[in-house]
């Protein structure tokens, strides 16, 4: 079926590096996705990537994806207070246009 | 970038009336929208399907007679929330899609509470 699993929680120092990893089970996505969640907002798309790449670079943001695996990663470098948010993975599937999302991981900035 | 916008950002309604939600594609024409509803510390869960001019597709579960979903013209679609109860009281997000396999994009959701 189709499943996108993440770590409900991370916690990282101020300036460090976040990596928050995701796991989905269809291999027929098209594209992955990252969204942010601040508190009491609507959903703010970060990145996607087109599932024949592996990576995607874009300013502090660096998205890996390993197909094989059927693993995602989000890479924020240099993390910022302004960074805590949620942040959600999500797959969109070619045979029926759905997007599933993961159940968001909820990123903690510690001073 | 595309826009989607909701309105109202926020209700709040007495148990039993009903209420509805806008949702509008502001610079493209959205052929597709959906509906989701966020439960609170869980993900999204897609309610509904709609294209412009045909009846909308629920998901499994969710009541298409308490949640009427109207997707009149290419920028406009509404979540009307009938009869509403406490446990209806949610955040509630919409997106549009284009044609052509576009990207989705998402609005800024609407908090429903229900007293």
């Amino acid at each position: 079926g189709e499943d996108v699993e993440q770590s409900l929680f991370l916690s990282v120092r101020e300036g460090d590096s976040s990596v928050i990893n995701c796991t989905y089970t269809d291999s027929s996505s098209t594209y992955l996705y990252w969204y942010k969640q601040e508190p009491g907002a609507g959903l703010q798309l970060l990145t996607y990537i087109f599932s024949n790449m592996d990576m995607k670079q874009d300013q502090r943001l660096t998205v890996l994806l390993n197909k094989k695996d059927k693993h995602l990663s989000l890479r924020i470098a240099d993390t910022q207070t302004g960074d805590s948010a949620i942040y959600f993975c999500a797959e969109s599937m070619l045979r029926d246009d759905k997007i599933i999302f993961g159940k968001g991981t909820r990123l903690h900035i510690l001073p | 970038g595309a826009v989607v916008s909701q309105h109202p950002s926020r209700v709040i309604c007495k148990s039993g009336t009903s209420v509805k939600i806008e949702c509008r594609s502001l610079d493209f024409q959205a052929t597709t929208m959906f509906w989701y509803r966020q439960f609170p510390k869980k993900s999204l869960m897609l309610m509904a399907t709609s294209n412009e001019g045909s009846k909308a597709t629920y998901e499994q579960g969710v009541e298409k007679d308490k949640f009427l979903i109207n997707h009149a013209s290419l920028t406009l679609s509404t979540l009307t929330v009938t009869s509403a109860h406490p446990e209806d009281s949610s955040f509630y997000i919409c997106s549009a899609r284009g044609g052509g396999g576009s990207r989705e994009f998402f609005g800024p959701g609407t908090r429903l509470t229900v007293l």
